[in-house]
């Protein structure tokens, strides 16, 4: 199994609160990712790391911000947690390697997040 | 822009049957192509992936997919069902080329039941 460790795996929270979910990686791999599963959803993604401090916007970015200071750690914060933000975050990992975009996703057990 | 769309949000097949889970994409250039599985209360893993090789792409746990270029589908089959199949289970497409290439678009799901 990949090296990935998603803190914390449950959170309850208030609406107004600030959040952040650590994802923790130990492949050395380039590719970070965050996801939010919601029912009749599937997977979106939030936002996407291609390297230290190099960060980019997915589908669903609005209200979420990541950094990367690190190649192993990639972090989500909520800055003010909305009801809407209740879902279950992925985050995931890829090497896609040279020449190749076809680098498969390794997918953390996925940090579960209420807001009341 | 690209697209998956899954048919059919729940399948039910007995034990022993065809499982066939449909797949159908949008994308203005052949596509990566991949099938990812969830069981409960975990992250999502790779079945099978399509990059261009081989039209027919045998996964893990007997499962398989082709690709129909003419009818833009990657549908996923398993000749006889097994219990330890129950999941949930996700089409993905990635862009070739540009800057968000290797980035997974992900259907919405269909979960798979499967009665004694």
């Amino acid at each position: 199994d990949a090296g990935i460790t998603q803190s914390p795996r449950h959170k309850v929270t208030e609406t107004g609160t600030p959040v952040t979910l650590r994802c923790h990686q130990t492949e050395n791999h380039r590719y970070m990712y965050w996801y939010r599963q919601d029912p009749g959803h599937g997977l979106r993604l939030i936002h996407y790391s291609y390297g230290v401090k190099d960060t980019d916007k997915g589908e669903v970015s609005d209200g979420y911000s990541v950094s990367r200071s690190k190649t192993e750690d990639f972090l989500l914060t909520l800055e003010s947690a909305t009801s809407s933000q209740t879902s279950v975050y992925f985050c995931a990992i890829s090497e896609r390697l040279a020449g190749s975009n076809t680098g498969e996703l390794f997918f953390g057990e996925g940090s579960r997040l209420t807001v009341l | 822009a690209q697209s998956v769309t899954q048919l059919g949000s729940h399948v039910s097949v007995s034990e022993g049957a065809l499982v066939l889970l449909r797949c159908n994409y949008s994308s203005s250039v052949p596509p990566y192509l991949f099938w990812y599985v969830q069981y409960p209360n975990q992250g999502l893993q790779l079945l099978l992936k399509y990059t261009s090789a081989a039209t027919l792409v045998k996964g893990i746990n007997g499962f398989e997919a082709e690709f129909k270029k003419s009818e833009t589908s990657f549908h996923l089959t398993k000749p006889s069902a097994h219990m330890s199949d129950a999941a949930e289970y996700f089409c993905a497409v990635s862009e070739r080329y540009g800057g968000s290439q290797g980035n997974l678009i992900f259907g919405k799901g269909t979960k798979l039941s499967v009665k004694p």
